[in-house]
């Protein structure tokens, strides 16, 4: 089976831009994580798709968005970028039941400046 | 609350067994599991356990699992220098697909 594969792999961005960012789940799997990895806070969830419904939310502000399309690929959008935006983003695809153990992207690295 | 610890740094020399340990929050989590994340990619799954077990064996790795302690670990038998990585523990709690990780633990195997 093809791993997950994030889009694009580098970005750089100015502040008060947008961003797409998208990642392909492993095939058959239903569900997508995302996660922001920063040196300075470690890995924190953004939130978490399942069948194109939002299922899981964390705590960042409503400037981060995502959907989810019905061949499960996902998209993760940023409004009004700031510098502290700057960081890894992964994709993790699940199962979404059971286990739901996570395979993860190799993420995709947004510059702000 | 809801951090996750691992202690920063462990050091081992190559041959030699690794034992990184993970304080989690909740007592109810159903799945724990280790990733392994090596320079400039994402996490890579190890292993995983459910809660209701005490130990889980996986070629060169061992899970031990204190719920009472709510304390995780992973022991890595005969480590390599391939084995360098930052390794982090999750938890999940019942009735959710929402992951908490641990601050994660940098492996520095010494040839």
């Amino acid at each position: 089976k093809a791993g997950v594969t994030q889009t694009p792999r580098y970005l750089i961005k100015t502040r008060g831009q947008q961003v797409t960012l998208s990642c392909s789940p492993i095939s058959g799997h239903r569900s997508v994580s995302w996660y922001q990895q920063t040196p300075g806070q470690g890995l924190q969830f953004l939130f978490e798709y399942f069948s194109e419904t939002q299922r899981n939310k964390g705590n960042f502000p409503g400037r981060f968005s995502g959907r989810q399309f019905s061949n499960s690929r996902s998209e993760m959008n940023v409004s009004t970028l700031e510098l502290g935006d700057s960081a890894l983003y992964l994709c993790a695809s699940s199962p979404g039941t059971g286990a739901g153990e996570q395979y993860f992207g190799p993420g995709t690295r947004l510059t702000v400046t | 609350g809801e951090d996750v610890e691992q202690s920063l740094f462990l050091s081992v020399r190559e041959g030699d067994s690794s034992v990184i340990n993970c304080t989690y929050t909740d007592s109810s989590s159903t799945y724990l599991y280790w990733y392994k994340q090596e320079p400039g990619a994402g996490l890579q799954l190890l292993t995983y356990i459910f809660s209701n077990m005490d130990m889980k064996q996986d070629q060169r790795l061992t899970v031990l699992l204190n719920k009472k302690d709510k304390h995780l670990s992973l022991r890595i038998a005969d480590t390599q220098t391939g084995d360098s990585a930052i390794y982090f523990c999750a938890e999940r709690g019942p009735g959710t697909y929402k992951y908490i990780f641990g601050t994660g633990t940098r492996l520095k195997v010494l040839a």
